[in-house]
């Protein structure tokens, strides 16, 4: 079945830098990655996705990219700001999958 | 819009006891999914539905059972509760497996 490794558990950054998580999948069929974000106590909600028929995805402060041949996929975020502290999972399925396959995690604090 | 309702938000058992946790979308999607966090930790798949009537088990089945009662609603029942079930259970739902999963905003279940 399919692994998805997360790196790194937790990262630290100040306000105003880049924030860089990066996943890897073991499943070829695999194409479709999406990212969510956690915040304390609350539900994870999805903050961008990418296809296997693009490299890179944009929404204003995020963006994900995609190397097929490597099998892995990034999260970046610029200029970051104390509301994107929490934790962030990225997810790997296919279709007719039935399930996703999460990472662990990523803890990101931004300090102001 | 309500999107994935779970029912109850807290609940406190006692070790031996069942219980029935209820989740129900109202977004006409096909793939229901059951997850459970333990604090600090990622998301552990429990059983998933791709389709009315079908189930299979996750990563942590063991201890669980689930209900594909309709399109709208899968449950997710512990026969014996134990302390190692103390968790925060999270339903989701989604069009396909290669789609965005919306999340629940959680159940917290402690286990005396």
């Amino acid at each position: 079945g399919e692994n998805v490794e997360q790196h790194p558990s937790t990262l630290s950054v100040q306000e105003g830098d880049s924030a860089v998580i990066k996943c890897t999948y073991s499943d070829s069929a695999s194409n479709y990655f999406p990212w969510y974000k956690q915040e304390l106590g609350k539900r994870p909600q999805l903050i961008i996705d990418i296809r296997s028929n693009v490299g890179e995805k944009k929404d204003q402060r995020i963006a994900v990219t995609l190397n097929k041949t490597a099998k892995h996929f990034s999260l970046h975020i610029t200029e970051t700001q104390p509301e994107d502290s929490a934790v962030y999972f990225c997810a790997a399925s296919y279709t007719n999958a039935g399930k996703s396959t999460f990472g662990d995690g990523t803890t990101l604090t931004v300090k102001p | 819009n309500a999107g994935v309702t779970q029912t109850p938000k807290f609940q406190v058992l006692k070790t031996g006891q069942s219980m029935t946790l209820q989740c129900a979308q109202d977004m006409n999607h096909n793939s229901m999914y059951w997850y459970r966090q333990d604090p600090g930790m990622g998301l552990r798949l429990i059983y998933y539905s791709a389709s009315e009537g079908t189930t299979d088990k996750g990563e942590v089945p063991n201890g669980y059972n689930v209900s594909r009662l309709n399109k709208r609603e899968f449950s997710l029942r512990l026969e014996s509760a134990a302390p190692s079930q103390t968790s925060v259970y999270f339903c989701a739902s989604s069009d396909k497996s290669n789609q965005p999963q919306h999340f629940g905003d959680g159940t917290r279940l402690s286990i005396l």
